[in-house]
């Protein structure tokens, strides 16, 4: 099956610098790529996604991109602020429904 | 509108215990998933119903878990008995058709001791 993997496991940066996290997957047939992220005690949430035939997508501080030759898709935050700090989760699926899952990633953004 | 509820949040039982989840997704979403999260590790996926119907059940660990969403509205999945490895967090999401966003619950957490 799908293998997903997501790179650091954690990441500590000071407030206004930029976060940027990454992974990679081994199914070629991968055709759509959302972030989760989960604040402490909630719900993941769909902050943003990609689908295979797009390089990048941008939505305010928050951006992805994906490089299907590599196999392999980064989030990038800029200017982050404290309540950036969150457990960040990558996926993939090539069926919509099935989600493959990293890791995760835990973001601190310290004042 | 009412995002997606799970209960219980918490849940503690013995080894050889049985443990029932509920989850109500959000109304008019045929489409419901269960995943689970062991600690440290990914987000599994566990089955996939599109209403009453389980379109894909490849995640099952095995015969312990038991799924069902009669009716095409609310789903249970239950462990029967519960074993030390079945611990983690159980997470139930729904979706309308269609690749997109999965809408989330905020888990159960299983501990079997």
């Amino acid at each position: 099956g799908e293998n997903v993997e997501q790179h650091p496991s954690t990441l500590s940066v000071q407030e206004g610098d930029s976060a940027v996290i990454k992974c990679t997957y081994s199914d070629s047939a991968s055709n759509y790529f959302p972030w989760y992220k989960q604040e402490l005690g909630k719900r993941p949430q769909l902050i943003i996604d990609i689908r295979s035939n797009v390089g990048e997508k941008k939505d305010q501080r928050i951006a992805v991109t994906l490089n299907k030759t590599a196999k392999h898709f980064s989030l990038h935050i800029t200017e982050t602020q404290p309540e950036d700090s969150a457990v960040y989760f990558c996926a993939s699926t090539n069926s919509g429904y099935a989600l493959n899952f990293g890791k995760g990633t835990s973001l601190l953004v310290t004042p | 509108e009412a995002g997606v509820t799970q209960f219980p949040s918490h849940s503690v039982i013995e080894k050889g215990q049985t443990v029932t989840l509920r989850c109500d997704p959000i109304s008019g979403h045929d489409n419901l998933y269960w995943y689970r999260r062991v600690m440290g590790k990914e987000i599994k996926f566990l089955l996939h119903f599109v209403k009453e119907s389980k379109q894909d059940e490849s995640g099952m660990p095995n015969n312990r878990f038991l799924a069902e969403r009669t009716g095409g509205t609310y789903s249970t999945l239950k462990v029967q008995p519960a074993e030390l490895e079945d611990s983690g967090v159980y997470f139930c999401a729904s979706s309308q058709s269609g690749v997109g966003e999965l809408f989330f619950g905020e888990g159960s957490r299983l501990t079997v001791l």
